[in-house]
């Protein structure tokens, strides 16, 4: 069964730490996303990436970078944790086509 | 206005009911999906669709390209069926723009 797994499902953090959230997908996608979810927002596009070593900022990229060094590996990095990074946190793949899979989220909290 | 509407926001029905969700979009896109999310979970894509109809199981959706409009409809509903839908077109460059989802609730 495909997968993207999310490194951990709860997360507390303290405001200034620098947090590093993990995503690996076993399917061999190029396409790879970072996602936060709020409520009344909805879903928005931090950062995706089609390749190896290659990024493009989404709709809400800033206090957030990422990092793909390997093809299954997709991490979100927040240099300086705020409050207002508090979110759900969802990673997703997809080959170069269409289809999507979608990781179980992590919850951030942030204080 | 978001590219993507979706309606209504909540819905609560009764068990056996027959439900309908709508998605209305303003943008040229390439596929539609509708996704489902359980409370605390992660999303589960239930369909992908370009055009005409897909069935899986009680679930049904449809989408009508030159109207702009998607449905997805469950039939014989269940409280197992309660959930988050979301609907989300790719409108270009592999990125989904999202609705806002529609928040369902089935009573026993």
């Amino acid at each position: 069964d495909v997968k993207v797994t999310q490194s951990s499902r709860y997360l507390v953090k303290r405001t200034g730490e620098k947090v590093f959230l993990e995503c690996v997908q076993d399917m061999d996608h190029e396409n790879m996303f970072w996602y936060r979810q709020d409520p009344g927002l909805g879903l928005r596009l931090i950062y995706f990436s089609y390749d190896v070593k290659m990024k493009e900022k989404g709709d809400i990229p800033e206090g957030y970078s990422v990092s793909r060094e390997k093809k299954e590996r997709f991490s979100l990095i927040l240099e300086s944790a705020s409050t207002n990074q508090t979110s759900m946190y969802l990673c997703a793949s997809s080959p170069s086509g269409f289809g999507y899979t979608f990781g179980s989220g992590t919850r951030l909290t942030v204080v | 206005k978001n590219e993507v509407e979706q309606s209504p926001q909540n819905l609560t029905a009764q068990e056996g009911e027959f439900i309908t969700i709508n998605c209305s979009y303003s943008v040229g896109i390439s596929a539609l999906h509708w996704l489902q999310q359980h409370p605390g979970g992660g999303i589960v894509s239930l369909f992908m669709l370009s055009s005409g109809k897909k069935k899986h199981g009680r679930l049904i959706a449809t989408i009508n390209i030159q109207e702009k409009h998607s449905s997805l409809h469950i039939t014989a509903s269940h409280p197992r069926d309660s959930a988050v839908y979301i609907c989300a077109v790719m409108a270009g460059a592999q990125k989904l723009v999202f609705g806002q989802g529609t928040r369902l609730t089935i009573n026993p």
